[in-house]
């Protein structure tokens, strides 16, 4: 199984809002990734965390608030957005013996 | 710091055609993965291929298969026999060896349309 899985699949906020976005994983990867993606643009990297513990942080607005509450599980807690942040987020985890980071389809966020 | 570059932003080709997708990087380092995802419609990255630098045989994976050129960092991707599910946009990725948390940096993308 080489699953990774986003909910919800697509989301609409307003720019008041708090929403948060999930990701699970069930390979047992200890290192998990927060990716924005816009329109015809490669994906790119938000924050990651290794061992339930954020190691990077990509100079993110502090409106993006990730959190690792066990090692299967990522959120990204959204508050206060802007339309520009209108994107596709992916989550990512690596592991395994060829160490390959596996995405998840990704949540469509739209602010309006 | 590391770089790619995908100089083809949109390729076509006819389904049972071939065609190479070009990606060239840059970096000091002399150990490091290159990979290849392609992202469909679907929107999930999906990885085609992956090679090892310090491997001088190039990966296949089934219609997929890399041109490894360590001297010229250059990875171009070739898909045989192309089909229809082939049609995506494909990104090629560095990876280094050396701390920084497996990040992938990547190319601009290209394009894919596989035409019937």
């Amino acid at each position: 199984d080489t699953e990774v899985t986003q909910t919800p699949k697509h989301l609409v906020m307003g720019m008041t809002n708090k929403k948060s976005l999930k990701c699970e994983q069930h390979m047992g990867h200890r290192a998990m990734y927060w990716y924005k993606q816009k329109a015809k643009k490669p994906p790119e990297l938000m924050f990651v965390y290794s061992y339930e513990k954020l190691s990077i942080n990509e100079s993110v607005p502090s409106r993006f608030s990730p959190e690792c509450p066990n090692s299967s599980l990522l959120n990204l807690h959204l508050h206060a957005l802007q339309p520009e942040d209108s994107a596709l987020y992916l989550c990512a985890s690596i592991g395994g013996a060829k160490n390959i980071q596996y995405f998840g389809a990704g949540t469509r966020l739209s602010v309006l | 710091a590391q770089t790619v570059t995908q100089s083809q932003p949109e390729m076509s080709v006819q389904e049972a055609e071939t065609v190479t997708l070009s990606c060239t990087y840059d970096t000091s380092e002399s150990d490091y993965y290159l990979f290849w995802y392609k992202q469909p419609p679907s929107r999930q990255m999906i990885l085609v291929i992956r090679q090892e630098a310090y491997k001088q045989q190039n990966a296949t994976e089934n219609r997929f298969s890399v041109n490894f050129q360590k001297a010229a960092k250059s990875f171009s991707l070739k898909i045989s026999d192309s089909q229809l599910g082939d049609a995506a946009m494909y990104f090629c990725a560095y990876r280094s060896l050396s701390g920084g948390y497996n990040k992938l940096i990547f190319g601009a993308g290209t394009r894919l349309a596989v035409h019937p």
